[in-house]
């Protein structure tokens, strides 16, 4: 049974950083992984979807990184702003049509 | 549409009342999925359809919820006698595909359900 892990729980750190989401996962046998965020009281942004036969995708100043064989895939935020506060989720698919969620990873940037 | 709609946006009820939960998917997604995010907590999937078909209804925490979908587009989630534990965040999304790499998610509000 696939089970998904993000580190850290939460996280605040001051405007202009660059910073990393871990997300893992126990089973590789994924068709791919999307990373998305998600606003207080709001529904699910998609930011970010990883096929299983790439390693990395970017968008803006969003970078993630897939290693399926090593059931690891890594959010990477450059310039850190205010408006990223958010909880930022990964979920990988797996061999049915389902996704599986992790807890997510509450980000606070401080201005 | 531009994305998915939900409707409505919150929802206040009555213990033992039935509530009808909308969702209408971005135009062409032939999938829809509907999931369930309780206070503070993840996600909790529900049901989805491939179409008008419903292949897996096992999410569905109980025989008072129900699902269905029209015409491949619009979906309503029913919850008959609604219970205090309903109460959550209501989420649809929908893909074009499903099980390919291709089927990226997309998700609507989501349906606010508060149960007194």
């Amino acid at each position: 049974k696939q089970e998904v892990t993000q580190i850290p729980a939460a996280l605040s750190v001051p405007e202009g950083e660059n910073l990393v989401l871990n997300c893992s996962f126990t089973d590789s046998a994924i068709y791919n992984l999307q990373w998305f965020r998600q606003d207080p009281g709001k529904g699910l942004t998609s930011l970010l979807l990883i096929q299983s036969s790439q390693r990395e995708q970017t968008s803006g100043r969003l970078n993630a990184s897939l290693d399926k064989s090593s059931g690891r895939s890594t959010l990477y935020i450059a310039a850190s702003q205010p408006g990223d506060s958010a909880t930022y989720l990964c979920a990988p698919r797996g061999s049915n049509y389902q996704l599986i969620w992790g807890a997510g990873t509450k980000l606070i940037i401080k201005p | 549409g531009a994305g998915v709609s939900q409707s409505p946006s919150n929802k206040v009820t009555e213990k033992g009342k039935d509530v009808e939960l909308r969702c209408d998917p971005i135009s062409g997604h032939t999938a829809l999925y509907w999931y369930r995010q309780s206070l503070g907590q993840g996600l909790e999937f529900l049901i989805y359809f491939q179409g008008n078909s419903a292949p897996d209804k096992s999410g569905l925490p109980s025989d008072r919820f129900s699902a269905e979908r029209t015409g491949g587009s619009v979906s309503t989630l029913t919850i008959q006698r609604t219970q205090q534990e309903d109460s959550a965040v209501y989420l649809c999304a929908s893909s074009f595909r499903w099980l390919t790499n291709t089927g990226e998610l997309f998700f609507g509000e989501g349906s606010r359900l508060t149960v007194l």
